[in-house]
């Protein structure tokens, strides 16, 4: 397996724009965190699902901020609007199961300015 | 919810020092706790792990020490050379919990 893939690496946008992050886990994976990580806060989780359903969105900053799962290889997280203060490096995980080694992405840098 | 503090923040070692980073939690029900290291541009990766029947797991220059009772546990690292800096993430996780992370220790280790 290729590992859990991200796209895009980097994203610039206006302040405004919609963005689109991706994120393809590893075949077989249960589970699917989507973490935003910045000096400040650290790995902040946002959300995450368990065989496609979302379980905990309590992270999500704002409704501006929406993720899904249409189904085990594919996830979305989408800002819309995007500000400044999105501005962050996002990770894709996926584990087995929720007790065991969570497997990172590249991550996507974003920068809204 | 489960809360999850890691110290120190930033931790400077002299290179075949040892360094020694803490995480604490509150929640009684968690049961797997794993640490990360990020290198610089790099992604999390598993380094070790341990979970809650165990008091503590070794490999090679790296350990980890679980306190149940206290609620914390250690990474040791051992004749720390400088591949070893890096950020280091601890993370605790229960079977039906969200998988929650510290905020990170820089450490730095000095040749």
């Amino acid at each position: 397996d290729a590992g859990v893939i991200q796209s895009p690496r980097h994203e610039v946008t206006e302040m405004g724009q919609e963005v689109t992050l991706r994120c393809k886990p590893i075949s077989g994976h249960d589970y699917l965190f989507w973490y935003r990580q910045t000096m400040m806060r650290g790995l902040e989780l946002l959300i995450y699902f368990n065989n496609n359903v979302p379980i905990d969105d309590s992270g999500m900053p704002e409704d501006r901020f929406s993720a899904k799962m249409p189904n085990a290889s594919f996830s979305t997280l989408k800002i819309q609007p995007s500000e400044p203060r999105d501005s962050a490096v996002y990770f894709c995980a996926s584990s087995l199961v929720l007790d065991t080694e969570a497997f990172f992405g590249q991550g996507t840098r974003l920068t809204v300015v | 919810g489960e809360n999850v503090e890691q110290h120190p923040s930033t931790l400077s070692v002299q290179e075949g020092d040892s360094a020694v980073i803490k995480c604490t939690y509150s929640d009684s029900a968690s049961n797997y706790f794993p640490w990360y290291k990020q290198e610089l541009g790099k992604r999390p990766q598993l380094i070790i792990d341990i979970r809650s029947n165990v008091g503590e797991k070794k490999d090679q220059r790296i350990a980890v020490t679980l306190n149940k009772t206290a609620k914390h546990f250690s990474l040791h690292i051992t004749e720390t050379q400088p591949e070893d800096s890096a950020v280091y993430f601890c993370a605790v996780t229960s079977g039906t919990y969200k998988y929650i992370f510290g905020t990170g220790t820089r450490l730095k280790v000095l040749a």
